[in-house]
């Protein structure tokens, strides 16, 4: 069955870097869209953007452009988020998760990943 | 961006109960509109798409329906597995948006 599998938990200091993996089994990787959001505690879910495996190409949300890039790597399945100059606000719990579509699409988010908690702590 | 509000923000309600939560968008949506379950420490996951088809594998007694801006997600008889957080999301327009959740507690 379609599995997406993430990279652990990390923690950084304001100003770091973090990159996040999602790798993807049971399905035709090029075939879905890999969507980002973020849970931060006790707040809403927030969408980050997606990265197409076929084209190569992304979208970002206008909250995070310049400060996050999607990328894929189909030889070995698995997606990436990058998100720099971190503050304590990126604090939340990252999420990958698969969709048929981009843009307007009747397709929801299926699978999702388990989540890789990013705790920004000095 | 489409703001997406939920109601109510929680409730209580019994083995066996009916249940609807209500999900609003601040623009029309058509029919671009998703629901998620999620509990403590696991990832959501889908129940309805296209604000009314079932996804594969979730029980019958998921159902949702609406259009344009009101939709309704309804639990036809609750069982004790259904406590948990939902959520509606809209896929119309990037970016998508999500409502805050429904916490349900099953008695």
């Amino acid at each position: 069955q379609m599995q997406l599998v993430q990279s652990g938990a990390e923690m950084r200091k304001p100003g770091a870097s973090v990159k996040i993996s999602c790798k993807a089994s049971g399905y035709s990787f090029t075939d879905y869209f890999m969507h980002w959001m973020r849970q931060a505690p006790g707040q809403e879910f927030e969408w980050m953007g997606w990265s197409n495996p076929l084209s190569g190409g992304a979208e970002y949300s206008r909250k995070f452009q310049g400060r996050v890039t999607l990328t894929t790597d189909t030889s070995i399945t698995t997606a990436y988020m990058e998100l720099t100059s971190l503050t304590y606000d990126d604090t939340a719990i990252y999420y990958c998760a698969a969709s048929r579509g981009g843009g307007r699409s009747l397709s929801g988010f299926d699978p999702w990943g388990q989540g890789s908690l990013v705790a920004v702590s000095s | 961006d489409i703001q997406m509000t939920q109601s109510p923000s929680s409730l209580s309600a019994s083995v066996g109960d009916r249940v609807t939560i209500s999900c609003r968008a601040s623009q029309k949506i058509t029919t671009y509109l998703n629901w998620y379950q999620q509990t403590p420490g696991k990832a959501p996951r889908l129940l309805i798409y296209g604000a009314s088809t079932l996804q594969s594998g979730v029980p019958s007694r998921f159902s949702g329906s609406g259009s344009g801006t009101d939709f309704t997600l309804t639990i036809s008889s609750l069982q004790p597995e259904d406590s948990a957080t939902y959520f509606c999301q809209q896929s119309y327009i990037n970016p998508r948006t999500f409502g805050q959740g429904t916490k349900l507690e099953v008695k």
